[in-house]
């Protein structure tokens, strides 16, 4: 079955620095690839998402590169801002008689003031 | 549109005693996912649904059951708990087509089995 790997599993950036985030994924039938946001007892969101037929998306700060070849795809922050600490995680999904999501293990990122 | 309810929010079981997550939604959204997330771990798939009577097994399928008499409804059933079965259970829903589609998750439930 498909294994998302995601790292690091913690970050810590001063605010205005960029923050990356990184993550493989093993089944190449994988082909869409959602990040969440996730703030400390909330239920995770969508921020941002990427299909297999582009390499590169972008929304305002935030952005995600695919590298379908490699199977890896990165999560960029730009200008980081407090209010940007939270846990992120990437997943990868795949049609296997019906469509399933797989996440990785999470990056805690800490934005510092 | 209150989007995807979970009940309770939280619940302290015994071991052995048995309990039903329920998870609600009002989006007419066909797909449902049951996911488990361990303190500090990132969220494992129980089961999922693609529609109303049709479930399938995901990652870590054992220790649960899962319904769909609805498209609307979605209840997950602990039948002998066990203490490693303390995590929070979060519900979501999508509406796939052609291509996938972003989950709409519930606020989740916390859950200690002691």
């Amino acid at each position: 079955g498909e294994n998302v790997e995601q790292h690091p599993s913690t970050l810590s950036v001063q605010e205005g620095d960029s923050a990356v985030i990184k993550c493989t994924y093993s089944d190449s039938a994988s082909n869409y690839f959602p990040w969440y946001k996730q703030e400390l007892g909330k239920r995770p969101q969508l921020i941002i998402d990427i299909r297999s037929n582009v390499g590169e998306k972008k929304d305002q700060r935030i952005a995600v590169t695919l590298n379908k070849t490699a199977k890896h795809f990165s999560l960029h922050i730009t200008e980081t801002q407090p209010e940007d600490s939270a846990v992120y995680f990437c997943a990868a999904t795949l049609n296997t008689g019906g469509f399933k999501t797989i996440f990785g293990a999470g990056t805690r990122l800490f934005v510092k003031a | 549109n209150a989007g995807v309810t979970q009940t309770p929010k939280f619940r302290i079981l015994k071991i052995g005693q048995s309990m039903t997550l329920q998870c609600a939604q009002d989006m007419n959204h066909n797909y449902m996912y049951w996911y488990r997330q361990d303190p500090g771990m990132g969220l494992k798939l129980i089961y999922y649904s693609v529609g109303a009577g049709i479930t399938d097994k995901g990652e870590v399928p054992n220790g649960y059951n899962v319904s769909r008499s609805t498209t609307e409804d979605f209840p997950l059933r602990l039948e002998l708990a066990a203490p490693s079965q303390t995590s929070v259970y979060f519900c979501a829903s999508s509406t796939p087509g052609f291509r996938a589609s972003p989950l709409h998750f519930g606020n989740g439930t916390r859950l200690t089995v002691t």
